[in-house]
């Protein structure tokens, strides 16, 4: 998967409780992404980083937030999880914006 | 906003035959259209990509079709083979500002021996 990591890859939660997700890159990638995946839906952006402490929002950015303090790791923060947020989560990187985005090996959230 | 329309959602095809799938986009700034194959419990892996000064590419078994006047394009795979089963997505993504990449919902493509 590209030097890419996630954890933890499973978790179980409850509604309200915060929940943070992480991504760890070791191909020194400018560019990280957050998207999840949902049966009919694809996948689709949460946030994203193109830079250290740069972060942007995507499209389904509501009650999430993201931190990126160092180039390898990339971190997703769920405030108050509700059910509505379980889904698969995956990261991916990218050397440049117009470049090809290579994919984490996923974290199956489930929010009770 | 912008969409990508995929078809079909599942897809049998007997081992040897052809497969193809379908993609349509809305933003007409996009000009990059990467496909991915997702199996089971795994994350997304890029299989081919095509760019929009080009109409057609291929990779061994398969190719890609883009028709950017009707903002289609097309994933094709011959002879398939069992392991070829998986979740095959499309996507688009605009070349400005071009961090938003937009996917398709998936075909499920199941190869029969």
């Amino acid at each position: 998967d590209a030097g890419i990591t996630q954890s933890p890859r499973h978790k179980v939660t409850e509604t309200g409780t915060p929940v943070t997700l992480r991504c760890h890159q070791t191909e020194n990638h400018r560019y990280m992404y957050w998207y999840r995946q949902d049966p009919g839906h694809g996948l689709r952006l949460i946030h994203y980083s193109y830079g250290v402490k740069d972060t942007d929002k995507g499209e389904v950015s509501d009650g999430y937030s993201v931190s990126r303090s160092k180039t390898e790791d990339f971190l997703l923060t769920l405030e108050s999880a509700t059910s509505s947020q379980t889904s698969v989560y995956f990261c991916a990187i990218g050397r440049t914006a117009d470049n090809e985005q290579f994919f984490g090996p996923g974290t199956r959230l489930t929010v009770l | 906003g912008e969409n990508v329309e995929q078809h079909p959602s599942t897809l049998s095809v007997q081992e040897g035959d052809s497969a193809v799938i379908k993609c349509t986009y809305s933003d007409s700034a996009s000009n990059y259209f990467p496909w991915y194959k997702q199996e089971l419990g795994k994350g997304p892996q890029l299989i081919i990509d095509i760019r929009s000064n080009v109409g057609e590419k291929k990779d061994q078994r398969i190719a890609v079709t883009l028709n950017k006047t009707a903002k289609h394009f097309s994933l094709h795979i011959t002879e398939t083979q069992p392991e070829d089963s998986a979740v095959y997505f499309c996507a688009a993504r605009r070349g400005t500002g071009g961090f938003k990449t937009i996917f398709g919902a998936g075909t499920r493509l199941f190869v029969k021996a």
